[in-house]
């Protein structure tokens, strides 16, 4: 069974530049979460989908933004980016998202902004 | 809010030594996770503990999860310089869909 991917793997922008994510998760599963990895902060959650609904939403001022789709790929978007955006991104798909969530993630695309 | 305090944050130690990581919290989760992360990549999904008292064995791991669901710790036994990495702990909680909490993360080098 193929694993969770992500593309691009690596991405380098400048300052104002938005920039989209993708994620394609496990086959069969519908829920995708995105993480943020910083070594200042850690993983910190930024939103997650379930059948192309936003069930859940981090700290993350409004720039930073996703979508799912019917066959449950999701893709994140941050706009006008800055410097302090730089940071792996992760996602993660689970079969469900209650209590047990059990998740895998994907390799990570990291983000270098100039 | 949710916090997991994972500990230590470094781990510094000989081949064959033995180990204990510890993560804590005042919170109660459903389940917890442990990760083991190389450079680079992603989280790679060790275990998962879901009941109480649990304990969970992966080769020379060994992992529980309290009583109470609050805390986890992960034991490593005869440690090699291939469980060398970023060890992280995850909790989830019941109504927060999609979320874990992660731990600071403990990175543990094992020296040949």
């Amino acid at each position: 069974k193929a694993g969770v991917t992500q593309t691009p793997r690596y991405l380098i922008k400048t300052r104002g530049q938005q920039v989209t994510l993708s994620c394609s998760p496990i086959s069969g599963h519908r829920s995708v979460s995105w993480y943020q990895q910083t070594p200042g902060q850690g993983l910190q959650f930024l939103f997650e989908y379930f059948s192309e609904t936003q069930r859940n939403k981090g700290n993350f001022p409004g720039r930073f933004s996703g979508r799912q789709f019917s066959n449950s790929r999701s893709e994140m978007n941050v706009s006008t980016l800055e410097l302090g955006d730089s940071a792996l991104y992760l996602c993660a798909s689970s079969r469900t998202s209650g209590g047990y969530n059990e998740q895998f993630f994907g390799p990570g695309t990291r983000l270098t902004v100039l | 809010t949710q916090l997991l305090e994972q500990s230590p944050q470094f781990l510094s130690i000989q081949e064959g030594e033995n180990l204990t990581v510890y993560c804590n919290s005042s919170s109660v989760f459903s389940s917890l996770q442990w990760y083991r992360q190389e450079p680079g990549e992603g989280p790679v999904l060790l275990v998962t503990v879901v009941t109480g008292g649990e304990v969970k064995k992966l080769k020379r791991l060994t992992f529980q999860f309290g009583d109470a669901r609050k805390d986890s710790s992960l034991h490593i036994t005869a440690a090699q310089p291939g469980d060398t990495g970023l060890y992280l702990c995850a909790g989830a909680g019941g109504t927060s869909y999609g979320k874990l909490t992660f731990g600071q993360g403990t990175i543990l080098t094992v020296h040949p």
